[in-house]
């Protein structure tokens, strides 16, 4: 069983168009995040909600919003997508709120604006 | 500058061959994460530690916490070792702020 999963795996569409990015975890934690992952590899977190509530917000535009209906889901949904926003999203999962924990990575998500 | 250096940003060796790749941080922190993401994409965590010394097979995983700086070696590197690996600090602030990565092609 996969333990953090997200879906669609690749998404490519149209500026302007609206989408999201599904994530689920099967570990049992309580925290889960979302990074962004440039061109040049580099990670940067997102957000991050523990129990359904957000406690970290980035500096994110607000076209952004992530939607937590449950401790074991964690949804991205992207409006007015931009050619800026072509890169890989990463979820994650961790027991604990504190980044010191241990957290375990989803398959990525690779979004092509065009 | 980021908060987060890694070096050196490309790394290539020869089977057989001990590596360091190094990590140096300027903010206060938790915890340091070692990650690797492999050719596929996939991110998996190595070790995570707030001091001394992890081994986990033929990686190890150092840290000082007075001079802000971690090293990861590989012993006896092979090339399955090849992969992307990222040094993440867990900072005061309770995110995990991320180093640029280092590139790490080993030959047979």
């Amino acid at each position: 069983d996969t333990a953090v999963s997200q879906t669609p795996k690749y998404l490519v569409t149209q500026m302007g168009n609206d989408k999201s990015i599904k994530c689920e975890q099967n570990l049992g934690h309580d925290t889960m995040y979302w990074y962004k992952q440039d061109s040049k590899k580099f990670l940067k977190i997102m957000f991050s909600y523990n129990n359904k509530e957000l406690i970290i917000n980035e500096t994110v535009p607000n076209r952004f919003s992530p939607k937590s209906p449950d401790k074991a889901h964690l949804n991205l949904h992207i409006n007015s997508l931009e050619l800026g926003d072509s890169a890989v999203y990463f979820c994650a999962s961790s027991q604990g709120r504190g980044s010191y924990n241990e957290q375990f990575f989803g398959p990525g998500t690779r979004l092509t604006v065009l | 500058k980021n908060e987060v250096e890694q070096s050196p940003q490309n790394l290539t060796a020869q089977e057989g061959e001990f590596i360091t790749i190094n990590c140096s941080y300027s903010v206060g922190i938790s915890a340091l994460h070692w990650l690797q993401q492999h050719p596929g994409g996939g991110i998996v965590s190595l070790f995570m530690l707030s001091s001394g010394k992890k081994k986990h097979g033929r990686l190890i995983a150092t840290i000082n916490i007075q001079e802000k700086h971690s090293s990861l070696h590989i012993t006896a590197s092979h090339p399955r070792d090849s992969a992307v690996y990222i040094c993440a600090v867990a900072s005061n602030t309770g995110k995990l702020i991320f180093g640029q990565g280092t590139t790490l092609q080993v030959k047979p």
